[in-house]
């Protein structure tokens, strides 16, 4: 089955440390996204990749950090600098990275600190 | 820049009437929209989007949404609730030319279906 993976689906992080989310697509897309979703605040973009080896800030970068070795994953690292890190995170991608490319989602991280 | 409101953080309809979830858009250029369903604790799962090929764009699980240009608009229907269909509904936005810097997101409207 194609599609995209997350883990772990809940994860808890005492507060100073960094905690790394996982996510990986089998879809062979070449652009993926990172999101963090607060209760009524809709989606927010923290970061995107277009193809290996590059990426670009979305609109609330800090405090986040990720990486894109390799085409099929993009892991996101939150760090200690990130304030209020509790959220729900999603994983996304797309074909090419287009504007009317549809974007499709993984299942998310639940994050909580302590 | 793009930007989305969604009319109503909450509704609530009875099982059997009509869906109508509101979503206005802001977009200097021609835009693409898309919406999507989130059951709870999951990701989010396409409905339908509209790509300037027709202004009605039927979507699965029996959702429609029209685009209207000179109202801004791109609402959401259903002709008959499902309590299935309770859920968490967005409506997204991105652009004609724009890059590959990700949807924007109304801020969503939950769905209650009354039995």
């Amino acid at each position: 089955d194609g599609g995209i993976t997350q883990s772990p689906k809940y994860l808890f992080r005492k507060e100073g440390q960094n905690v790394t989310l996982s996510c990986e697509q089998n879809l062979n897309h070449d652009a993926m996204y990172w999101y963090r979703q607060d209760p009524g605040q809709g989606l927010r973009l923290i970061y995107y990749s277009q193809i290996v080896n590059d990426f670009q800030k979305g609109d609330i970068a800090e405090g986040y950090s990720v990486s894109r070795e390799k085409k099929e994953s993009f892991p996101l690292t939150v760090t200690s600098a990130q304030k209020n890190p509790t959220a729900f995170y999603l994983c996304a991608s797309s074909m090419g990275g287009l504007a009317g490319d549809t974007q499709y989602f993984g299942p998310g991280t639940r994050l909580t600190v302590l | 820049a793009q930007s989305v409101t969604q009319l109503g953080s909450h509704v609530s309809v009875s099982e059997g009437a009509l869906v109508l979830l509101r979503c206005n858009y802001s977009s200097s250029v021609p835009p693409y929209l898309f919406w999507y369903v989130q059951y709870p604790n999951q990701g989010l799962q396409l409905l339908l989007k509209y790509t300037s090929a027709a202004t009605l764009v039927k979507g699965i699980n029996g959702f429609e949404a029209e685009f209207k240009k000179s109202e801004t608009s791109f609402h959401l229907t259903k002709p008959s609730a499902h309590m299935s269909d309770a859920a968490e509904y967005f409506c997204a936005v991105s652009e004609f030319g724009g890059g590959a810097d990700g949807l924007t997101f109304g801020k969503g409207t939950h769905l209650i279906i009354q039995p």
